[in-house]
C-alpha cells in the first residue's frame, strides 16, 4: 500500500499563475519530505524539502507547506514558468516511498 | 565530480537473457539505491544499500540481484530478463540513510525486454 500518494497525475497552468501540487502520506512517523523534479530522459533532481518541525519552507518561487494533522503537503510554484513543465515527485526522507508523480504543464 | 553515472543508457534484451546495469558515484556516498519508473507507477524502490557489503530489498525486488563490494559501485543484475522488467531504471545515492539528505539520481537506463 502506498505510503506517499500524489492523487493528481497531471496539472495544466498558465504561465505566471500559481501551480499547486499536492501530496498525502499515511505514516505519521514520517518527519521529513522532499520534492523532486524530473524532465523527460533525465533523472530526478532535488527541488525542496521540509521538516516536520516546520509548516512552511520557501526557496525562491517554490514553497512547500506541511499540514501534519492532515498528513498533507503541497508544493506551490509562483509564478509558474514554461521551464517548470516537468514531473514532480514527493518522497519521505529516506526516499523509500515516492509518490506516483504529477506532470505539470505550464502553457505560455 | 561526475556525480552518479549509469551504463548503458539503452538496452534491448530477449526474454531469458541476463545483464548487469552499472551504477557508480564519485561523491563518497554511503547510501545507494535502484528504482524503476513505469508509466502511472512513479518511482518504485528495487534494492538499496546503506554501505559497502550491506544491501536490502525495496518494494519490487523480485527478479533483481544487487551487491555492494565498494562504496562507489552498485550494480543491478537481471538474471533472466522478463518483459515485465521493461522499464526505465534509475540509480541514486546520498550521504546516508540516517541523515536528512537528498538523493542524487543518475540519468537512467532504458531497458526493453522482448
Amino acid at each position: 500500500d502506498q505510503q506517499v500518494k500524489q492523487n493528481s497525475p497531471s496539472l495544466s497552468v498558465q504561465e505566471g499563475r500559481i501551480s499547486i501540487l499536492n501530496c498525502d502520506y499515511t505514516n505519521s512517523m514520517f518527519d521529513y519530505f522532499l520534492w523532486y523534479k524530473k524532465y523527460p530522459a533525465e533523472g530526478p533532481t532535488f527541488l525542496i524539502s521540509i521538516s516536520s518541525i516546520k509548516d512552511k519552507n520557501e526557496d525562491g518561487r517554490f514553497t512547500v507547506f506541511l499540514n501534519k494533522s492532515a498528513k498533507h503537503l503541497s508544493l506551490h510554484i509562483v509564478p509558474s514558468q514554461p521551464g517548470d513543465s516537468a514531473v514532480y515527485f514527493c518522497a519521505d526522507r529516506h526516499a523509500l516511498n515516492f509518490g506516483k508523480g504529477t506532470s505539470l504543464l505550464v502553457t505560455p | 565530480n561526475a556525480g552518479v553515472t549509469q551504463t548503458p543508457k539503452f538496452q534491448v534484451l530477449k526474454t531469458g537473457q541476463s545483464m548487469t546495469l552499472q551504477c557508480a558515484q564519485d561523491m563518497n556516498h554511503e547510501y545507494m539505491s535502484w528504482y524503476r519508473q513505469d508509466p502511472g507507477m512513479g518511482l518504485r524502490l528495487i534494492h538499496y544499500s546503506v554501505g559497502a557489503g550491506i544491501t536490502d530489498q525495496g518494494e519490487v525486488p523480485n527478479g533483481y540481484n544487487v551487491s555492494r563490494s565498494t562504496t562507489e559501485d552498485f550494480p543491478l543484475r537481471l538474471l533472466s530478463a522478463a518483459p515485465s522488467q521493461t522499464s526505465v531504471y534509475f540509480c541514486a545515492s546520498s550521504y546516508s540513510l540516517a541523515d536528512y539528505n537528498e538523493q542524487f539520481f543518475g540519468p537512467g537506463t532504458r531497458l526493453t525486454v522482448l
